[in-house]
Protein backbone atom coordinates (compact mmCIF):
# COMPACT_ATOMS: atom_id res chain seq x y z
CA UNK A 1 0.00 0.00 0.00
CA UNK A 2 0.97 3.29 -0.49
CA UNK A 3 1.83 5.90 2.20
CA UNK A 4 0.34 9.77 3.60
CA UNK A 5 2.74 11.96 4.73
CA UNK A 6 1.75 15.00 7.31
CA UNK A 7 3.88 17.40 9.12
CA UNK A 8 4.26 16.26 13.33
CA UNK A 9 3.22 19.42 14.32
CA UNK A 10 1.60 23.33 13.21
CA UNK A 11 1.62 26.08 15.62
CA UNK A 12 -1.01 28.83 15.49
CA UNK A 13 -2.35 32.00 16.89
CA UNK A 14 -5.94 32.20 18.11
CA UNK A 15 -7.28 34.01 14.66
CA UNK A 16 -4.67 33.07 12.33
CA UNK A 17 -4.41 30.50 9.49
CA UNK A 18 -3.29 27.17 9.95
CA UNK A 19 -2.28 24.80 6.72
CA UNK A 20 -1.68 20.89 7.08
CA UNK A 21 -0.67 18.91 3.84
CA UNK A 22 -0.87 15.57 3.45
CA UNK A 23 1.45 13.57 0.56
CA UNK A 24 1.32 10.80 -1.29
CA UNK A 25 1.30 9.52 -4.47
CA UNK A 26 -2.11 8.43 -4.66
CA UNK A 27 -3.60 11.34 -4.29
CA UNK A 28 -3.51 12.71 -7.78
CA UNK A 29 -5.77 9.30 -8.51
CA UNK A 30 -8.11 9.26 -5.58
CA UNK A 31 -9.73 11.27 -3.10
CA UNK A 32 -8.41 13.05 -0.14
CA UNK A 33 -10.66 12.77 3.33
CA UNK A 34 -9.65 14.54 6.47
CA UNK A 35 -10.65 13.75 10.18
CA UNK A 36 -10.26 15.78 13.38
CA UNK A 37 -9.29 14.19 16.89
CA UNK A 38 -9.34 15.90 19.87
CA UNK A 39 -7.77 13.93 23.12
CA UNK A 40 -9.79 10.89 24.12
CA UNK A 41 -12.57 11.14 21.57
CA UNK A 42 -12.71 9.05 18.30
CA UNK A 43 -12.08 10.77 14.92
CA UNK A 44 -14.37 12.98 13.27
CA UNK A 45 -14.89 13.39 9.36
CA UNK A 46 -14.31 17.14 8.57
CA UNK A 47 -13.36 17.27 4.20
CA UNK A 48 -14.87 14.29 2.44
CA UNK A 49 -13.97 14.44 -1.48
CA UNK A 50 -11.51 16.77 -1.48
CA UNK A 51 -13.15 19.42 -0.88
CA UNK A 52 -16.68 18.90 0.70
CA UNK A 53 -17.95 19.36 4.15
CA UNK A 54 -20.36 17.11 5.81
CA UNK A 55 -23.51 19.75 7.38
CA UNK A 56 -22.47 20.56 10.94
CA UNK A 57 -18.63 21.53 10.38
CA UNK A 58 -17.85 24.92 10.37
CA UNK A 59 -16.85 26.61 7.25
CA UNK A 60 -13.62 27.69 8.36
CA UNK A 61 -12.29 24.28 7.78
CA UNK A 62 -11.60 23.97 3.93
CA UNK A 63 -10.16 21.41 1.92
CA UNK A 64 -8.47 21.55 -1.54
CA UNK A 65 -5.99 19.50 -3.79
CA UNK A 66 -2.81 19.72 -6.25
CA UNK A 67 -0.75 16.86 -7.46
CA UNK A 68 0.37 14.50 -5.03
CA UNK A 69 -0.66 16.86 -2.37
CA UNK A 70 -3.84 17.41 -0.14
CA UNK A 71 -3.98 20.64 2.12
CA UNK A 72 -6.41 21.46 4.87
CA UNK A 73 -6.67 24.87 5.99
CA UNK A 74 -8.43 26.32 9.26
CA UNK A 75 -9.25 29.99 8.58
CA UNK A 76 -9.69 32.09 12.07
CA UNK A 77 -8.54 29.00 14.06
CA UNK A 78 -10.11 29.44 17.22
CA UNK A 79 -8.96 27.26 20.76
CA UNK A 80 -11.48 24.70 19.89
CA UNK A 81 -9.32 23.72 16.93
CA UNK A 82 -6.77 22.29 18.53
CA UNK A 83 -6.81 18.61 18.25
CA UNK A 84 -4.67 15.74 15.97
CA UNK A 85 -5.81 15.92 12.20
CA UNK A 86 -5.74 12.91 9.60
CA UNK A 87 -5.82 12.95 5.85
CA UNK A 88 -7.08 9.70 4.84
CA UNK A 89 -7.31 7.99 0.81
CA UNK A 90 -7.44 4.52 -0.62
CA UNK A 91 -5.62 2.47 -3.08
CA UNK A 92 -6.91 0.06 -5.36
CA UNK A 93 -6.77 -3.39 -3.21
CA UNK A 94 -8.69 -1.49 -1.53
CA UNK A 95 -6.91 -0.80 1.41
CA UNK A 96 -7.96 2.83 3.21
CA UNK A 97 -4.65 4.52 4.58
CA UNK A 98 -4.34 7.47 6.81
CA UNK A 99 -1.99 9.95 7.01
CA UNK A 100 0.99 10.18 9.99
CA UNK A 101 -1.59 13.03 11.54
CA UNK A 102 -0.49 16.57 12.29
CA UNK A 103 -0.82 17.93 16.02
CA UNK A 104 -2.40 21.57 15.70
CA UNK A 105 -1.43 23.77 18.64
CA UNK A 106 -3.15 26.86 19.75
CA UNK A 107 -1.01 29.45 21.10
CA UNK B 1 -28.99 9.31 13.81
CA UNK B 2 -26.71 6.33 13.49
CA UNK B 3 -24.48 5.07 16.51
CA UNK B 4 -22.25 2.70 16.93
CA UNK B 5 -20.72 1.17 20.06
CA UNK B 6 -18.18 -1.16 20.85
CA UNK B 7 -18.09 -4.16 22.72
CA UNK B 8 -15.60 -7.41 23.84
CA UNK B 9 -12.77 -7.69 26.40
CA UNK B 10 -10.62 -5.67 27.36
CA UNK B 11 -7.45 -8.01 28.60
CA UNK B 12 -6.09 -10.50 26.16
CA UNK B 13 -3.28 -13.24 26.54
CA UNK B 14 -0.32 -13.48 24.03
CA UNK B 15 -1.35 -15.65 21.48
CA UNK B 16 -5.30 -15.83 21.74
CA UNK B 17 -7.65 -14.69 19.58
CA UNK B 18 -9.51 -10.95 20.16
CA UNK B 19 -13.28 -10.77 19.33
CA UNK B 20 -15.29 -7.58 19.46
CA UNK B 21 -18.52 -6.77 18.34
CA UNK B 22 -20.20 -3.64 17.21
CA UNK B 23 -23.61 -2.85 17.58
CA UNK B 24 -25.53 -0.20 15.37
CA UNK B 25 -28.11 1.62 16.90
CA UNK B 26 -30.43 4.58 14.80
CA UNK B 27 -29.98 2.70 11.56
CA UNK B 28 -30.25 -0.32 9.79
CA UNK B 29 -27.15 -2.46 9.14
CA UNK B 30 -28.63 -3.31 6.27
CA UNK B 31 -29.94 -0.22 4.16
CA UNK B 32 -27.68 2.15 2.05
CA UNK B 33 -24.50 2.11 0.73
CA UNK B 34 -22.54 1.25 3.86
CA UNK B 35 -19.45 -0.05 4.71
CA UNK B 36 -19.06 -1.48 8.37
CA UNK B 37 -14.93 -1.00 9.02
CA UNK B 38 -12.87 -1.74 11.83
CA UNK B 39 -9.69 0.37 12.97
CA UNK B 40 -6.91 0.33 15.57
CA UNK B 41 -5.07 3.32 16.76
CA UNK B 42 -2.17 2.20 19.41
CA UNK B 43 -1.14 4.88 21.77
CA UNK B 44 0.10 7.93 20.54
CA UNK B 45 0.27 6.93 17.38
CA UNK B 46 -1.96 7.24 14.53
CA UNK B 47 -4.58 5.13 12.66
CA UNK B 48 -4.55 1.72 10.78
CA UNK B 49 -7.62 0.45 9.17
CA UNK B 50 -7.81 -3.37 9.64
CA UNK B 51 -10.86 -4.33 7.42
CA UNK B 52 -14.97 -3.72 6.35
CA UNK B 53 -17.60 -6.27 5.52
CA UNK B 54 -20.43 -5.07 3.66
CA UNK B 55 -24.23 -6.61 4.65
CA UNK B 56 -23.89 -8.63 1.99
CA UNK B 57 -21.10 -10.32 3.55
CA UNK B 58 -18.63 -9.56 1.51
CA UNK B 59 -15.36 -8.58 2.89
CA UNK B 60 -11.79 -6.81 2.44
CA UNK B 61 -8.95 -6.52 4.96
CA UNK B 62 -6.05 -4.86 5.46
CA UNK B 63 -2.85 -6.89 3.53
CA UNK B 64 -0.82 -6.65 6.67
CA UNK B 65 -3.38 -7.94 9.02
CA UNK B 66 -5.46 -10.17 6.71
CA UNK B 67 -3.57 -13.84 7.90
CA UNK B 68 -4.97 -13.29 10.88
CA UNK B 69 -8.39 -11.31 10.43
CA UNK B 70 -12.13 -12.23 9.86
CA UNK B 71 -14.89 -9.89 9.93
CA UNK B 72 -18.68 -10.57 9.55
CA UNK B 73 -22.06 -9.37 9.70
CA UNK B 74 -25.33 -10.07 11.20
CA UNK B 75 -28.23 -7.85 9.89
CA UNK B 76 -30.89 -9.79 12.83
CA UNK B 77 -29.16 -7.85 15.42
CA UNK B 78 -27.63 -4.96 13.56
CA UNK B 79 -24.07 -5.85 14.58
CA UNK B 80 -21.02 -6.58 12.41
CA UNK B 81 -18.02 -8.28 14.13
CA UNK B 82 -13.30 -8.51 14.01
CA UNK B 83 -11.35 -11.87 15.43
CA UNK B 84 -8.32 -11.04 15.53
CA UNK B 85 -6.05 -13.98 16.09
CA UNK B 86 -2.40 -14.73 17.37
CA UNK B 87 -2.28 -11.88 19.45
CA UNK B 88 1.01 -10.04 20.32
CA UNK B 89 1.60 -6.78 22.13
CA UNK B 90 2.07 -4.89 18.88
CA UNK B 91 -1.97 -5.47 18.99
CA UNK B 92 -2.38 -3.57 22.13
CA UNK B 93 -4.74 -0.82 20.96
CA UNK B 94 -8.21 1.14 20.93
CA UNK B 95 -9.69 -0.31 18.30
CA UNK B 96 -13.22 1.55 16.98
CA UNK B 97 -15.97 0.34 14.71
CA UNK B 98 -16.72 2.86 12.35
CA UNK B 99 -19.54 3.41 9.02
CA UNK B 100 -17.96 3.98 5.79
CA UNK B 101 -20.18 5.84 2.93
CA UNK B 102 -19.33 5.24 -0.44
CA UNK B 103 -18.33 7.98 -3.01
CA UNK B 104 -18.19 5.36 -5.77
CA UNK B 105 -15.49 2.87 -6.88
CA UNK B 106 -13.06 2.28 -3.58
CA UNK B 107 -13.92 5.90 -2.48
CA UNK B 108 -15.02 5.72 1.08
CA UNK B 109 -15.77 8.27 3.87
CA UNK B 110 -15.97 7.04 7.64
CA UNK B 111 -18.43 9.23 8.58
CA UNK B 112 -19.41 7.47 12.34
CA UNK B 113 -17.76 6.06 14.48
CA UNK B 114 -17.70 4.45 17.85
CA UNK B 115 -16.23 5.62 20.89
CA UNK B 116 -13.59 2.92 20.89
CA UNK B 117 -12.52 0.41 23.41
CA UNK B 118 -8.57 0.00 24.49
CA UNK B 119 -7.57 -3.67 24.45
CA UNK B 120 -4.48 -4.54 26.07
CA UNK B 121 -2.59 -7.70 25.01
CA UNK B 122 -1.12 -8.98 28.07
CA UNK B 123 -0.17 -11.94 30.33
Amino acid sequence: SFELTQPPSVSVSPGQTARITCSGEALPKQYSYWYQQKPGQAPVLLIYKDTERPSGVPERFTGSTSGTTATLTISAVQAEDEADYYCQSVDSTPTYVFGTGTRVTVL
Amino acid sequence: QVQLQESGPEVVKPSQTLSLTCTVSGGSISSGSFYWSWIRQSAGKGLEWIGRVYRSGNTNYNPSLESRVTMSVDTSKNQFSLQLSSLTAADTAVYYCARGVRYGGYEVAFDSWGQGLLVSVST
